[in-house]
Parts: structure tokens; C-alpha cells; sequence
């Protein structure tokens, strides 16, 4: 089946970092996304990964990938009150050409001063 | 590069009236995806478009139907509109070549049924 899970609540301190997890089960996904949302905004594509890939870091971003517990993190250096936000992990469905993506429930950044 | 633009942005409808949206994707992309995000579901796929046809559907009833035309954009029609429908629709669009994969997102329509 298809299901992405994330924590709904993540709190931080300006200037720390923000970890935010995922957890999907279809092992056939070949990409995995992370998206920002912030209020009456659309979504926002920060980063993504390929599946055979551990690691990806862009700036203040590093995303973790764990292929074998099919989990994917989200790492956010020096954060800033700026960032607080509605961060949605997403996993890409393809069937022959078709595809889609999944998305997990979303996490509510907040950081606070 | 425009990004994905979608109208209008904001809509308000009574329960039985139907309601079309409309996408534009970024320029030289060809494939259009729909999605809806309530507060209750979160975000659900609703279906995909590639040059003018309907490449995969979602799961939702048959009142939700699109089509795209040859300029790649999109329109989003649903009709007899529920209180449920109240939702952001989103659209998201890509190269749509097997290795273009990566979706971006338009601002969204917020639609409000009364």
C-alpha cells in the first residue's frame, strides 16, 4: 500500500537545527520530495532524493535517506523564524508513464525566537 | 521562467452549482497533476495530464473531471458541488518525460462551498 507518515508538531529554537521525519512503504518509490507550505501558499519543492541515493545536501538542507527502514529526514541548519512552516514529505507513485505523488500529513514547523 | 499560475484564486459556490479551475503550467511543460488538500484528507491526488490525455486518476467519484488542451494548460470541472469539496486545489506540472519527474506546485485555488 501506499501511506507517507510524518509528526504532525516540531518546535525549535532560532539558530538550532530542525529535524523533521518520514516514514513510507512503497519500496518501489524512485524519488522522494520534500515540499514547503506556507500560510495561503501553495507548495514549494525544497529538495528532493533518489532512491539509491543516502544523502543529498543543498545549503542549509541535508536530507537522509534509509532505504532498508524506509525512512527519510529532513535537516534544517541554523534555522530561522522564516522557516516555520507546513513541510510535507512526498513519495513519487509511478506506474508505466503515469505517476503521482503521496503525500504524508505534514509537519508544523514552528520556531521560536 | 513564469511559474505554474492557476485561476482564479479564490471561489465561492453554493451546494449543486459546479465550479472549473484553471492551470497554467510552466512554459515547455506538458503534464498537469490535480490535487486537493483539505484540512481532514491532507493532500489527495486527483488525476494527471499528458498532452491531452487523462494518464492516471485518483480516487475520487466521477462529479471531478479535467481535460487539458494543446497549449498544455489545464481546467478542472466539478459538478453538483458538495460542502465537502471545499478545499485547496492545487496543480502541479512537469516535463512529463520519463525522467522529468520533479512536480512543481501552482498557488492554488481556494474554493468554498456554501
Amino acid at each position: 500500500g501506499e501511506d507517507v507518515e510524518q509528526s504532525l508538531f516540531l518546535s525549535v529554537r532560532e539558530g538550532d537545527s530542525s529535524v523533521i521525519n518520514c516514514t513510507y512503504t512503497d519500496s518501489s518509490s524512485t524519488y522522494l520530495y520534500w515540499y514547503k507550505q506556507e500560510p495561503g501558499a501553495g507548495l514549494q519543492l525544497l529538495t528532493y532524493i533518489f532512491s539509491n541515493m543516502d544523502m543529498k545536501q543543498d545549503q542549509r538542507l541535508t536530507v537522509l535517506l534509509n532505504k532498508k527502514d524506509k525512512h527519510l529526514s529532513l535537516r534544517i541548519a541554523d534555522t530561522q523564524t522564516g522557516d516555520s512552516a507546513i513541510y510535507f514529505c512526498a513519495e513519487l507513485i509511478s506506474s508505466g508513464s503515469a505517476r503521482q505523488l503521496t503525500f504524508g500529513s505534514g509537519t508544523q514547523l514552528t520556531v521560536l525566537p | 521562467k513564469a511559474g505554474v499560475t492557476q485561476t482564479p484564486r479564490y471561489l465561492i459556490k453554493t451546494r449543486g452549482q459546479q465550479v472549473t479551475l484553471s492551470c497554467s503550467p510552466i512554459s515547455g511543460h506538458r503534464s498537469v497533476s490535480w490535487y486537493q488538500q483539505t484540512p481532514g484528507q491532507g493532500l489527495q491526488f486527483l488525476f494527471e495530464y499528458f498532452s491531452e490525455t487523462q494518464r492516471n486518476k485518483g480516487n475520487f467519484p466521477g462529479r471531478f473531471s479535467g481535460r487539458q488542451f494543446s497549449n498544455s494548460r489545464s481546467e478542472m470541472n466539478v459538478s453538483t458541488l458538495e460542502l465537502g469539496d471545499s478545499a485547496l486545489y492545487l496543480c502541479a506540472s512537469t516535463k512529463g518525460e520519463v525522467l522529468s519527474r520533479t512536480q512543481y506546485f501552482g498557488p492554488g485555488t481556494r474554493l468554498t462551498v456554501l
